[in-house]
């Protein structure tokens, strides 16, 4: 499925680097999501997006800093890193916020800290 | 937490044979929804299955929901090579919020 499209598809960085990670979405959904998936836990689900307003912040640290510029495009910006910030980095997207919407995922992105 | 907890962790079976896993969650819940991940992939949305529902088919899936147990099953009849993949379950609370809360998953092996 390409209705979900995030990229890069794999990122290695420094805990000082600035990078940023970009899901692109072309299935006319209203609602965006980042979540990190790290090996053995559950997926944690970071932001929402509705209408390109920010809705959830799900007790994210600050170094993770997302931005809607329009309901088709969400940026993950990384800043100040920590090896335990290594995970899958996955988008996904919704035709509402509410309830009973299926989410449609990207591949992901997966991020390794140095 | 209403986290959805899957059951076995890991399942191995033969091509052709049939595969069932367990979803257990611990709060009262709207809706629940099962999905798969192909190893390197995002998750793929299998099937919805609302708190008034019983059972739910789509192809060679079934989904039964029961909600005094708290606990869903998802059942892939004739399993085929392609199954391989990691399943989910997410559930929905049935007060406020409209989020899905993950499980860990169960990673099904089918071998040929």
């Amino acid at each position: 499925e390409t209705g979900v499209t995030q990229t890069p598809r794999h990122l290695v960085m420094g805990m000082t680097n600035k990078k940023s990670l970009k899901c692109e979405q072309h299935l006319g959904h209203n609602a965006m999501y980042w979540y990190k998936q790290s090996a053995k836990k559950p997926l944690e689900l970071m932001f929402v997006y509705s209408l390109e307003e920010r809705v959830e912040n799900n007790s994210v640290p600050s170094r993770f800093s997302p931005e809607c510029p329009n309901s088709s495009h969400l940026f993950l910006h990384l800043h100040t890193l920590q090896p335990e910030d290594s995970a899958l980095y996955l988008c996904a997207s919704s035709q509402e916020r509410g309830q009973g919407q299926p989410q449609h995922f990207g591949d992901g992105t997966r991020l390794s800290i140095l | 937490s209403q986290q959805g907890e899957e059951d076995p962790q890991a399942l191995s079976i033969q091509e052709g044979e049939n595969a069932t896993m367990n979803c257990s969650y611990k709060t009262s819940i709207n809706n629940l929804q099962w999905y798969r991940q192909n190893s390197g992939r995002g998750l793929v949305h299998l099937i919805l299955i609302r708190s008034n529902e019983r059972e739910k088919h789509s192809g060679r899936l079934r989904v039964t929901l029961d909600t005094s147990k708290k606990s869903s099953s998802l059942l892939i009849t004739a399993s085929r090579a392609a199954d391989t993949a990691s399943y989910f379950c997410a559930t929905a609370s049935s007060v406020g919020t409209y989020k899905y809360i993950f499980g860990t998953g169960t990673r099904l092996k089918v071998l040929a």
